[in-house]
């Protein structure tokens, strides 16, 4: 069965922590995403990568960075973590044609 | 510009069809998805439709576009408890950039 996976269900980090959210993928899929999702705003679009070590910026990218250094897995690093980072955060992946197969998400507490 | 709008609630009666709306903007959209998320969950691709076609259906699903008014439309027939969920519709023009809609929460009480 394919997935993507997500290696925390639940996070809970301090103010000002670096953080870290993994996911992986076992599709050989070229194109990954990150997406926070919060109520009434949908899910917005973070960071994306075409290719191993390209990346682009999405609709809210200011506090985030990302690294692909592998094919399968995508990173999301929030540098210095604020409460109002505090989401769901989700990943997906996709070819160039079938649309987006996600990661059951992370939710993500800044306290 | 570039924005999918959805109405946010949807309460519908087990046994009755549920019909989930969904507009967007951009007319040169190739693709139009929908999605579902249950509880706790990712998102779930349920189907999803060319720009060059009118209707698709799938076992109770039934998906309409209406490319003039740029309108989407979901029906679930014989809708159960199981489909309690957010439903999300998406849009693209490239099958590698989705633009999501805010989501509609579809609530069915017996």
């Amino acid at each position: 069965d394919v997935k993507v996976t997500q290696s925390s269900r639940y996070l809970v980090k301090r103010t000002g922590e670096k953080v870290f959210l993994e996911c992986v993928q076992d599709m050989d899929h070229e194109n990954m995403f990150w997406y926070r999702q919060d109520p009434g705003l949908g899910l917005r679009l973070i960071y994306f990568s075409y290719d191993v070590k390209m990346k682009e910026k999405g609709d809210i990218p200011e506090g985030y960075s990302v690294s692909r250094e592998k094919k399968e897995r995508f990173s999301l690093i929030l540098e210095s973590a604020s409460t109002n980072q505090t989401s769901m955060y989700l990943c997906a992946s996709s070819t160039n044609r079938d649309g987006y197969t996600f990661g059951s998400g992370t939710r993500l507490t800044v306290v | 510009g570039e924005d999918v709008e959805q109405s946010l609630f949807l309460s519908v009666r087990e046994g009755d069809s549920s019909v989930i709306n969904c507009t967007y903007t951009d007319s040169s959209s190739t693709y139009l998805y929908w999605y579902k998320q249950e509880p706790g969950a990712g998102l779930q691709l349920l189907t999803y439709i060319f720009s060059n076609m009118d209707m698709k259906q799938d076992q109770r699903l039934t998906v309409l576009l209406n490319k003039k008014d740029k309108h989407l439309s979901l029906r679930i027939a014989d809708t159960q408890t199981g489909d309690s969920a957010i439903y999300f519709c998406a849009e693209s023009k490239k099958p590698d950039k989705l633009i999501f809609g805010t989501g509609t929460r579809l609530q069915v009480f017996p």
